[in-house]
């Protein structure tokens, strides 16, 4: 069983429109939650982190953790075509020095 | 503020050779991660330093090893090198636990 796990698309968004990607973790130790953008032939770019259930926003993102579900949401309003790219899930769990546990990533593809 | 760098950005190297990855992580930054990165498993962890010591390894064989200087620069060795070492290695710092990696461009590692 995958201790990460993402849908990993295509997710076809129309500009302007709101691009909503999900992850699901296994592990109730985990403590922090991040999401990495990384585009063909780049390395990962943090672009989102909560620690809180809840909704934290920042810019055109949102992310949503709830703990009890054992899963993050992110959000993207406004998809612009330079927000094509995979979206990776990142968990952190406590003790676990220096490992995130990265979902295989949603790929994102905003369309004019 | 510079980033986390990588060198070299490319290699390719033949079977059976050995390998030295170098990261310089973002300055005031301790803990650094290392990361392999192939299209069929996705960022798999290989290990992470804190303060020159090795706080956790992912399962990687032997032949992958590191180390940290009291700089907090850090490498990487693959030895041995075979067909399947063909990735991209990305090296991650992070001021503390739970706060996010930032990654560095990576190097990629073509085996023949």
């Amino acid at each position: 069983q995958k201790e990460v796990e993402q849908n990993s698309g295509p997710l076809s968004v129309p500009e302007g429109a709101i691009a909503s990607l999900n992850c699901t973790y296994s592990d109730r130790g985990s403590q922090s939650f991040f999401w990495y953008r990384q585009y063909s032939g780049k390395s990962p770019e943090l672009i989102m982190f909560i620690y809180s259930n809840g909704d934290k926003e920042d810019g055109r993102f949102t992310a949503q953790l709830n703990k009890a579900s054992q899963y993050v949401s992110l959000l993207i309003r406004d998809s612009q075509p330079s927000d094509s790219a995979t979206y990776l899930c990142a968990v952190w769990a406590t003790d676990s020095w220096g490992k995130l546990q990265f979902g295989a990533g949603t790929q994102v593809v905003v369309t004019p | 503020k510079a980033g986390v760098t990588q060198t070299p950005r490319y290699l390719i190297k033949t079977r059976g050779q050995q390998v030295t990855l170098s990261c310089s992580p973002i300055s005031g930054h301790r803990s650094v991660s290392w990361y392999q990165q192939t299209p069929g498993q996705g960022l798999q962890f290989l290990f992470e330093y804190f303060s020159e010591t090795q706080r956790n390894k992912g399962n990687f064989p032997g032949r992958f090893s590191g180390r940290q200087f009291s700089n907090s620069r850090s490498e990487m060795n693959v030895s041995t090198l075979e067909l399947g070492d063909s990735a991209l290695y990305l090296c991650a710092s992070s001021v503390g636990q739970g706060e996010g990696y930032t990654f560095g461009s990576g190097t990629r590692l073509t085996v023949v």
